[in-house]
């Protein structure tokens, strides 16, 4: 079945304690982004990556990291959460950067930073 | 100006009634559209991409695009309980913009009265 996995789905942390979101897809997509909705302001692109070793910013890229080693995988990072942070985080593939090619979306992560 | 805008809602329609939603966009150079359904904590769920002007037809779902006038819509017809969702209007820029950069707005909340 192809697929967008997130882990973990839910998660608490504290202020300053580093942290990852791992994101892997299973259909060969070369494009995948990170996005985070927050309540009034939509989906928000954080991230994305359009192949291997490919990265840039985003909408919102301040206080988050993204690495590319793998095709199948674009984890987020981040280095010291703050409070600001605590969103809805979604990871979204697409076969190429193409205009027509459609977007899939993860299950999401809630992370709450205290 | 938001760059995608849509009416918050709640539109609140009876069942077997046809709703209607509205997004407007500000890059005229766009050239996907998208309509996303998200339930609740969930993920968005692709329904509806159109990439012409005029309409187009799935199921009980109709896109309408309209570049000259910046606008793409989203007909339900014979709206069910099932289709109280919120639902995103998504924007792609030209191809030569950033990667695969969707722009959402920020949803219209559909309630589907019994």
């Amino acid at each position: 079945e192809a697929q967008v996995t997130q882990n973990p789905r839910y998660l608490i942390t504290v202020t300053g304690k580093k942290l990852t979101v791992t994101c892997s897809q299973n259909m060969n997509h070369e494009y995948m982004s990170w996005y985070r909705q927050d309540p009034g302001l939509g989906l928000r692109q954080i991230y994305y990556s359009m192949n291997v070793e490919v990265t840039d910013k985003g909408d919102v890229p301040e206080g988050y990291k993204v690495s590319r080693k793998e095709k199948r995988n674009f984890p987020l990072i981040l280095e010291s959460p703050s409070p600001n942070q605590t969103s809805l985080y979604f990871c979204a593939s697409s076969l190429d950067r193409l205009a027509k090619n459609i977007q899939y979306f993860g299950a999401g992560t809630r992370l709450s930073v205290l | 100006q938001k760059e995608v805008e849509q009416n918050s809602g709640p539109l609140s329609v009876p069942e077997g009634a046809i709703a209607s939603l509205n997004c407007t966009y500000s890059d005229r150079g766009s050239q996907s559209f998208f309509w996303y359904r998200q339930y609740s904590g969930k993920s968005p769920e692709l329904i509806m991409s159109i990439y012409s002007n005029g309409d187009k037809e799935d199921g009980r779902f109709t896109a309408q695009l309209n570049k000259a006038s910046q606008y793409v819509s989203l007909l339900i017809r014979d709206s069910q309980p099932s289709d109280s969702a919120t639902y995103l209007c998504a924007v792609k820029p030209l191809i030569k913009a950033a990667g695969n950069k969707l722009t959402f707005g920020g949803g219209t909340r559909v309630l589907v009265k019994p």
